[in-house]
């Protein structure tokens, strides 16, 4: 157990619709990040928070956003879903510089 | 553009032998490199890294090499168990960021 936690495990959508993806980081742990894994593909940075604040940006999409609240857990919006958005999506958190740790993922699946 | 590659997308060892997954990068600026080992719904697993002030790295089974003139790295495990089956993804983060850029992954299966 990582210690950080994401809800919901599964998520199965229509298209155009829209999905909130929920993150819990480590304790004491104030950046957070937001992976896109793909079918057969590695993980792809979208978004990176720290102490509430977005400090760096990825491949990602407008249709997207993020936000880490003053308790530091963080959500992912996504909006307009397509067929292509389907994938595993990770959360990890970390103490700034050192190692990330990684949530379960939610498994999104767009109809 | 692939910064990070790993070549082999599978890889099948037998128990008791070393399994050795190759990593390559292109961007000189990358400046510590992680390795992660991931079983199937479960998140990525921290399990090694080095920094680029080193060629080598080593905890327990598992060690790291560097070859930063080859732009190479390299994750040996020995002696394999059948534990360690999973998916294994190459990590790399640029000097003075913290985002990391993964590789697309390699399957290691180890077999009795």
């Amino acid at each position: 157990d990582s210690g950080v936690t994401q809800t919901p495990k599964h998520l199965i959508t229509a298209t155009g619709q829209r999905v909130t993806l929920r993150c819990s980081p480590r304790s004491g742990d104030l950046s957070v990040y937001w992976y896109q894994q793909s079918l057969d593909q590695g993980l792809q940075f979208l978004i990176q928070y720290y102490n509430g604040e977005e400090r760096a940006k990825g491949n990602i999409l407008e249709r997207f956003s993020a936000q880490q609240f003053p308790d530091l857990h963080s959500e992912l919006n996504l909006s307009s879903l397509e067929l292509g958005d389907s994938a595993l999506y990770f959360c990890a958190s970390s103490d700034y510089y050192n190692e990330q740790f990684f949530g379960p993922g939610t498994r999104l699946t767009v109809l | 553009d692939q910064q990070v590659k790993q070549n082999s997308p599978s890889l099948s060892v037998q128990e008791g032998r070393i399994s050795i997954l190759n990593c390559d990068y292109t961007n000189s600026m990358f400046d510590y490199f992680l390795w992660y080992k991931k079983y199937p719904a479960e998140g990525p697993t921290f399990l090694i890294s080095i920094s680029s002030i080193k060629d080598k790295n080593e905890d327990g089974r598992f060690t790291v090499f560097l070859n930063k003139s080859a732009k190479h790295l390299s994750l040996h495990i020995v002696p394999s168990q059948p534990g360690d089956s999973a998916v294994y993804f190459c990590a790399a983060r640029v000097q003075g960021a913290q985002k990391l850029v993964f590789g697309q992954g390699t399957r290691l299966t180890i077999n009795p």
